[in-house]
C-alpha cells in the first residue's frame, strides 16, 4: 500500500459525459502527478501539481483540467468523454516537486466510456 | 526531444536464469531515467533511478542498472529471477529542465517454474 488513495476505483459512463477523479496523497507529500494508461496509447504523463500550482504539463487535452486544493488533495475533470478516453487513470504523489523525487502511485481509476 | 524506447515487449525466463530488460533512451539534455514495475491491476513502484551520481545504479528487489551515454542504454538486470518478478516493467526518461516524463511501452516479464 502506498498510501496514496484514489476514488472511485471504477467509473463506467457514456460519451459526452463529465467526470471528476479524485486522488489523495500521502501525508507530507505536497506533489501529486496524473497519469492515462490506455491500450493504445500505453502509458502519458498527464499533469504534475506543486502544493496547488501547476507545474508541468504532459499529454494533457483540452477536455481534461486538474487543479490541487489547498488540503493537498487533486482533481481530475475529464469532460467531452470519448470512447478513446477509456483507460486507466494513476496519480502519484512525492514529496517535493523536483523530478528526482520518488513517486508513489495509486490503485487507480479504472473509467470506462460507453 | 525525449523518448525511450523498450526494445522487448515480451521477455519470458526460468525461475534462477538472469534477468534482461533493454532499454534505449533519447533525450537532448542530461536525462533522468528510471524504471518502475507494474503487478497485475496495480499502481507502479519505483524500481531504481539514475541520478548522474554513479553510472551502475542498484535498486530494490536485486534489480540494477547501467547508464550507457554511449549507447544511449539503461538496460535493467538481475542476476537470478523469482516467480514473483513476473509483471510489467517501464523504463521512463525525465529531465531537469521540463519536469515532464516519457514512458517507454513496457515489456512484460514471464518467469518460468
Amino acid at each position: 500500500d502506498s498510501g496514496v488513495t484514489q476514488t472511485p476505483k471504477h467509473l463506467i459512463t457514456a460519451t459526452g459525459q463529465r467526470v471528476t477523479l479524485r486522488c489523495s496523497p500521502r501525508s507530507g507529500d505536497l506533489s501529486v502527478y496524473w497519469y492515462q494508461q490506455s491500450l493504445d496509447q500505453g502509458l502519458q504523463f498527464l499533469i504534475h501539481y506543486y502544493n496547488g500550482e501547476e507545474r508541468a504539463k504532459g499529454n494533457i487535452l483540452e477536455r481534461f483540467s486538474a487543479q490541487q486544493f489547498p488540503d493537498l488533495h487533486s482533481e481530475l475533470n475529464l469532460s467531452s468523454l470519448e470512447l478513446g478516453d477509456s483507460a486507466l487513470y494513476f496519480c502519484a504523489s512525492s514529496v517535493g516537486g523536483g523530478v528526482l523525487e520518488t513517486q508513489y502511485f495509486g490503485p487507480g481509476t479504472r473509467l470506462l466510456v460507453l | 526531444a525525449q523518448s525511450v524506447t523498450q526494445l522487448d515487449s515480451h521477455v519470458s525466463v526460468s525461475e534462477g536464469t538472469p534477468v534482461l530488460l533493454r532499454c534505449n533512451y533519447s533525450s537532448s539534455y542530461s536525462p533522468s531515467l528510471f524504471w518502475y514495475v507494474q503487478h497485475p491491476n496495480k499502481g507502479l513502484q519505483l524500481l531504481l533511478k539514475y541520478t548522474s551520481a554513479a553510472t551502475l545504479v542498484k535498486g530494490i528487489n536485486g534489480f540494477e542498472a547501467e547508464f550507457k551515454k554511449s549507447e544511449t542504454s539503461f538496460h535493467l538486470t538481475k542476476p537470478s529471477a523469482h516467480m514473483s518478478d513476473a509483471a510489467e516493467y517501464f523504463c521512463v526518461v525525465s529531465d531537469l529542465n521540463f519536469n515532464k516524463f516519457y514512458f517507454g511501452s513496457g515489456t512484460k516479464l514471464n518467469v518460468k517454474p
